[in-house]
Order: structure tokens, then sequence, then C-alpha cells
């Protein structure tokens, strides 16, 4: 069954305070790794897809990346309005060669204090 | 990307009745997607909603509970039926995102049962 675990659940963060978020998945053959951020009473907003190890892909103060066991989003100086719940979800391929949908890990909740 | 504009943004229901959701896309889509995320959880996908068939349900939905129509390339409908509190969440619905972008969602649906 694939399994997609996000740490930590919530993090504080002083403005500026850099710090990183943990995806780790195990599934049967990934397609494509997501990242959303999403903020209260809106659906998710899209950030960024990785699709093989070692990819990284940059937007602002955000930046990810990917391994074959986890991606990571790295928060660089973050700013009072980075402030979101940041999900991850993976894409799985299955035998047929077509993928299923994407299956959402539990996200994190990030605060960034002025 | 597509823009998709959902309906209502949020309601409050009595207990037994049915609520019917409106998700509109700017474009012609092949498939439209419908997530459930309860209080404090992450998504969990209900159905995908091809155009011309039936619905596809991922397992723990039926579609007695949660029947979906498709009338064309460009819209879909979700309907809550005989609702419960424990039917309390937010509904999303999600298309393929174009031009490199992952999957979009719409602002989704705040249903609260009493």
């Amino acid at each position: 069954e694939d399994q997609v675990t996000q740490s930590p659940e919530a993090l504080r963060l002083q403005e500026g305070e850099s710090s990183s978020l943990n995806c780790s998945y195990t599934v049967s053959g990934l397609r494509g790794l997501f990242w959303y951020r999403q903020d209260p009473g809106k659906g998710p907003e899209f950030l960024f897809t990785l699709y093989s190890a070692g990819e990284e892909k940059e937007k602002e103060r955000l930046k990810a990346t990917l391994t074959k066991k986890e991606s990571f989003l790295h928060i660089t100086a973050p700013k009072p309005e980075d402030s979101a719940t940041y999900l991850c979800a993976v894409q799985v391929l299955i035998s047929s060669g077509s993928a299923r949908q994407l299956t959402f890990g539990s996200g994190t909740q990030l605060t960034v204090l002025p | 990307s597509a823009v998709i504009s959902q309906k209502p943004s949020r309601d409050i229901c009595q207990r037994g009745t049915s609520l019917t959701i409106q998700c509109q896309v700017d474009s012609q889509v092949t498939m439209m997607f419908w997530y459930r995320q309860q209080p404090g959880q992450s998504l969990t996908l209900i159905a995908t909603a091809n155009q011309g068939s039936e619905a596809t349900y991922e397992s723990g939905f039926v579609i007695d509970k949660f029947p979906i129509s498709r009338p064309n390339l460009t819209f879909s409908t979700l309907t809550v039926s005989n609702m419960s509190p424990e039917d309390s969440s937010i509904y999303l619905c999600s298309v393929v995102g174009t031009g490199g972008v992952g999957y979009t969602f719409g602002s989704g649906t705040r249903l609260t049962v009493v």
C-alpha cells in the first residue's frame, strides 16, 4: 500500500529562520511527487512536481528536493506570508502503464512569526 | 493553468438532506476528480469523473452516497446524500493541470451537517 508521511505535523519559525519540511514515501513505482500550499478555507495551490531522484526545483524562498525515499521542502528566510499548510502527494505508476491518482500526506502546518 | 469555480463555497445542512456541489472549469478536461478533506486531515480521493461514462469510485465511497454527474467536458457535480454529521468536511474538485503545472484544485466547499 502506498504511504506518504509528512513531518513535522506543525512548525513554528521566527521570520528569517530557515528550515525544512520532510515528506517520506513508500510506493511501488513513483511517477511524480507534488508539493502544494494550502491556506485556510482555500484549495491546495500547486508549488512543484519532482519526477526523479536528484531533481531540485526552486520558487522564491522555497526549494524542493527528491531522493528515492523522501522529499524535502526547504524554506529560506521565511516571511509571515509563508504561513500555510504544506502538503505533499505522490502519483504512482501501475502495471498497465497508467498512473493512479494522487495520494496525499497529512501536511505540515507552518507558522512564521514576525 | 485551468481555473476552477466551485459552488457553494460553504453550507450548513440538516442531517438526512442532500447537497449538490458544482464544479465549473474554464477549459475542456477529460478527467475531473472529487476529494474530501475531513477536519484536520489531508485529502482523500472520492472518485474520478469522466465525461460520458460512470464515475470510478475509490474504496470506501459508493455511488448511492456520492452520486456524480459529468454532462460535458467543463462541468461536474457531486451530491452528498442523506447527510450525517460525519459528512462534515471540505469537498474539492480537481483537474489535471497544463503547462507543467500539477493538478489544479477548486477553492472547496465547506460543508457542516447539523
